[in-house]
């Protein structure tokens, strides 16, 4: 079955640090996301992208944050200078046009310090 | 705007006891999509659920069922029989279902499911 593929699985990283995660979504899916879940709380919308534009984007994705597919295959966020409260799990996601399944990827683990 | 809310934080059971998460959720359109996925320990996300508001028959798979009822906004998911593997954080979520909506998810705060032995 195909799989939306997330590395790394964790990440530490200094506050003030650029960290860009990774995500390769499934190939015939147009449509990708990334969501945010801090510790023990609710997973949250970050953005949306297609067509190599973003969609839209919640208020938690300011200019810190940033999105790309820079090569077809891969979707990247990346934060430019880290905050302890950007330690969360993120989860890319994809989907087809006419699916509006989502298929999550496993996640990010992301460790501010 | 879009909102859901589970009002149970934690449940706790003995294995082979059915359990039942509450989900209500708010929404102003007429078209929408309704989600459950299944957190475990492990913090992947696993889905477990789509239904079109369209669709208002209840489903059935295997030991999980789900109601859905428009007229009391809620999409209430049961776990016969549970078992220790059941335990995780079980999150409802919900999606506009209109063009250029983007279908992003709101998601519930989440239900953390203990099955005891």
């Amino acid at each position: 079955e195909p799989e939306v593929t997330q590395t790394p699985s964790h990440q530490v990283t200094q506050m003030g640090q650029e960290v860009i995660l990774r995500c390769v979504p499934i190939s015939n899916h147009l449509y990708f996301y990334w969501y945010r879940q801090i510790l023990g709380q609710k997973v949250e919308f970050l953005v949306s992208f297609y067509n190599n534009e973003i969609s839209e984007k919640s208020e938690i994705f300011d200019d810190q944050f940033s999105v790309e597919r820079p090569d077809g295959s891969n979707f990247t966020l990346k934060i430019r200078s880290t905050k302890l409260e950007d330690s969360a799990m993120y989860f890319c996601a994809s989907r087809t046009s006419f699916d509006y399944g989502y298929t999550f990827g496993s996640g990010t683990r992301l460790t501010v310090v | 705007a879009q909102k859901v809310t589970q009002a149970q934080t934690e449940i706790s059971v003995v294995e082979k006891e059915d359990v039942t998460l509450d989900c209500v959720y708010e929404t102003r359109d007429t078209t929408y999509y309704l989600f459950w996925y299944k957190q475990p320990p492990s913090g992947e996300l696993v889905f477990l659920i789509r239904r079109n508001s369209f669709d208002e028959q209840n489903e059935i798979s295997g030991r999980y069922s789900w109601n859905f009822q428009k007229s009391t906004s809620s999409f209430n998911f049961t776990i016969t029989a549970s078992q220790v593997v059941d335990s995780a954080v079980y999150f409802c979520a919900l999606s506009r279902n209109s063009g250029g909506s983007n279908y992003k998810l709101t998601f519930g705060k989440g239900t953390l499911l203990t099955v005891n032995p």
